[in-house]
């Protein structure tokens, strides 16, 4: 099984513009989040989807929608990228909203100049 | 969501027993404690979660006294591959308020 997986690895943006990122899990879970981490940073909640057709704003989300496309794929959209951006974006699942176990992407490097 | 605080960095030597300690002095009843480990460019890993008491896996044990108001994460006979940032959270079970909320963590380093 592949668990998480994010697409792109790596992402070098011009301000302005825009770009989706896109995750998908293969384990069945309902819920899927969007967090970034910047250097030397813990981890942030964009947004997140506790089950399919629902989405809600975590704790930064600003600059960025999501879209729950189903309930294997839950994707980020930079409408219009901007340098305070620059970080790198893990997806992650879990079989419910909760103190569940939350399974991680390898992560998108983003860069935006 | 309960608070927790954890040393920000600690350093050990391969085959010792590190103990991380986490606080959470406002931990609810129906909390659960869970720990992550981070290596660097990858994502967090799940290592154990407990409620009282102390819990036992492959990888880690995790020690939770009654009052629940801090839990010891230990890691036994660490090696190189164990340097690593670990994270403390706390949450409950079905609870649609609780999103992942991950501090600084606590920043391991064992040494040859």
């Amino acid at each position: 099984n592949a668990g998480v997986t994010q697409t792109p690895k790596f992402q070098v943006l011009k301000t302005g513009q825009s770009m989706t990122l896109q995750c998908a899990q293969d384990m069945n879970h309902n819920s899927m989040y969007w967090y970034r981490q910047d250097p030397g940073m813990g981890l942030r909640l964009i947004y997140y989807s506790a089950s399919e057709g629902t989405t809600d704003k975590g704790e930064v989300p600003n600059g960025y929608n999501v879209s729950r496309l189903n309930k294997r794929e839950f994707s980020l959209r930079l409408e219009s990228a901007a340098p305070s951006q620059t970080s790198v974006y893990f997806c992650a699942s879990s079989e419910a909203l909760g103190a569940y176990g939350y399974t991680f992407g390898s992560g998108t490097r983003l860069t935006v100049v | 969501l309960a608070k927790t605080t954890q040393p920000i960095s600690m350093d050990s030597y391969e085959g010792q027993e590190v103990n991380i300690t986490c606080s959470h002095n406002n931990i609810a009843t129906n909390d659960y404690i869970t720990w992550y480990q981070q290596f660097p460019s990858q994502g967090p890993r799940f290592i154990i979660q407990g409620y009282k008491t102390k819990v036992t896996n492959e990888v880690a044990s995790l020690f939770i006294p009654a009052d629940r108001k801090s839990s010891t994460l230990s890691l036994p006979r660490v090696s190189l591959s164990d340097t690593a940032v670990y994270y403390c959270l706390v949450g409950a079970m079905g609870d649609s308020s609780y999103k992942l909320i991950f501090g600084s963590g606590t920043r391991l380093l064992v040494r040859p």
